[in-house]
């Protein structure tokens, strides 16, 4: 089956921690993009990747960081600078870099400890 | 900078109720826009996207329409029923490579 996978689906971090949420698409996908959702908020948009070896910042890329290596994946690195780290992060991709027909994955929760 | 509002922010209703979800967006130049669907602690599945050149799209019970100049759209759903309980997101986006810009969302509840 094609599909969007991310893990953990829950995810933990001390104080001064850094923990990276993992990206996984089969869709032959060339965009990735990672949002942030707060309860009863939008999503907001914090990096965005059209192509291999490249990424772009979104609205609020401060305290997060990510690469794109490979096609396939797109992990993200929720640094000990975010002091506001607790939301449900939720990757998404789509065919072309467009961002117009995007496909969500199920989303990871990260909660502090 | 395009503003996406979705009022009320939760809505119940009786099954069989046809019901309408509202999204009004302050930039009329918009590219298209889209309705998605959030069940709780699950990502969005897209419902329905309307293009700046499309007054409306139909997809089985559910119904979406697009008026820039009065900067809204409206997610019609006809004889709702409990299975369509969930929050309803609509995004819009202002060019072809512009990011989407989401609204809070409407949390709705239909009642068996």
């Amino acid at each position: 089956d094609g599909g969007i996978t991310q893990s953990p689906k829950y995810l933990f971090r001390k104080e001064g921690q850094n923990v990276t949420l993992s990206c996984e698409q089969n869709l032959n996908h060339d965009a990735m993009y990672w949002y942030r959702q707060d309860p009863g908020q939008g999503l907001r948009l914090i990096y965005y990747s059209q192509i291999v070896n490249d990424f772009q910042k979104g609205d609020i890329a401060e305290g997060y960081s990510v690469s794109r290596e490979k096609k396939e994946s797109f992990p993200l690195t929720v640094t000990s600078a975010q002091k506001n780290p607790t939301a449900f992060y939720l990757c998404a991709s789509s065919i072309v870099s467009d961002f117009q027909t995007q496909y969500f994955g199920p989303g990871t929760r990260l909660l502090v400890l | 900078k395009q503003e996406v509002t979705q009022i009320p922010a939760a809505l119940s209703v009786p099954e069989g109720e046809n019901l309408v979800l509202n999204c009004s967006f302050t930039d009329s130049a918009i590219y298209n826009l889209q309705w998605f669907r959030q069940d709780p602690g699950k990502g969005l599945t897209s419902l329905l996207l309307i293009q700046s050149s499309q007054r409306e799209q139909t997809s089985g019970r559910l119904n979406a329409s697009l008026d820039k100049s009065s900067g809204r759209s409206t997610l019609y759903i006809a004889a709702s029923q409990p299975g369509d309980s969930a929050t309803y997101l609509c995004a819009a986006s202002t060019g072809a490579n512009s990011k989407l810009t989401f609204g809070k969302g409407i949390t709705l509840s239909v009642r068996p």
